[in-house]
């Protein structure tokens, strides 16, 4: 049991458009992370939200945005796809971090 | 800011054989280390975790890393591997203090050959 749950599982987008991936974290779990994993690489940190406050960003463009909400879920909203955001989308929650962090299996987001 | 290297991007060995999967890292403030395991199209699972105190740390699997300061180095290690322990294996750091985000190497294919 991982409890977190990422919806969808697989997604295929055209280049241009907009995407929203959803997370559900488990209960308690007021820190809430996505991380971007390209084929053949480690994951990369987009950004953290801490109860619904942005409070840490990895280097990627504005158009890489994201919201929490206060039932422990997020979303990750991409707009202007572009070919080389095709990766696997990982949400990753915690309640402090001597417990390290819970995963999710991920959305792998296709763009063409 | 954090770095971590995974000196092996593949290591193929033989069944019940042991195994060491090296991880270096770099940092200037002190740091919390961790190894994840990710199955073909699954997420990241977490197989141990040092924070403080000792420094041989065990984990699920029968998996256990030592963290070597003076090294900087945070190898993982088993005896004896099966054919279910074919995988890719993350190391990953993150600064202490709080919830930081995760720095993660390139990461190792481990592969098990019968």
């Amino acid at each position: 049991e991982t409890g977190v749950t990422q919806s969808p599982t697989h997604l295929i987008k055209t280049r241009g458009q907009q995407v929203t991936l959803r997370c559900s974290s488990q209960s308690g779990h007021n820190t809430v992370s996505w991380y971007q994993q390209a084929l053949g690489q480690g994951p990369q940190f987009i950004f953290q939200y801490y109860r619904e406050e942005e409070n840490g960003r990895g280097n990627f463009p504005p158009r890489f945005s994201g919201l929490q909400f206060p039932n422990y879920s997020s979303e990750l909203n991409v707009n202007a796809l572009e070919l080389d955001d095709s990766a696997l989308y990982l949400c990753a929650s915690t309640i402090g971090l001597g417990d390290g962090y819970t995963f999710g299996s991920g959305t792998r987001l296709t763009v063409v | 800011a954090q770095s971590v290297t995974q000196l092996d991007s593949q290591v193929p060995v033989f069944e019940e054989a042991p195994v060491e999967l090296r991880c270096n890292y770099s940092s200037s403030v002190s740091v919390y280390l961790f190894w994840y395991v990710q199955y073909p199209n699954q997420g990241l699972q977490l197989l141990l975790k040092y924070l403080s105190g000792s420094t041989l740390v065990k984990g699920i699997n029968g998996f256990e890393a030592e963290f070597n300061k003076s090294q900087t180095s945070f190898h993982l290690r088993k005896p004896s591997v099966h054919i279910s322990d074919t995988a890719e294996y993350f190391c990953a750091v993150t600064r202490r203090g709080g919830a930081q985000k995760l720095v993660f190497g390139q990461g190792t294919r481990l592969t098990i050959n019968p």
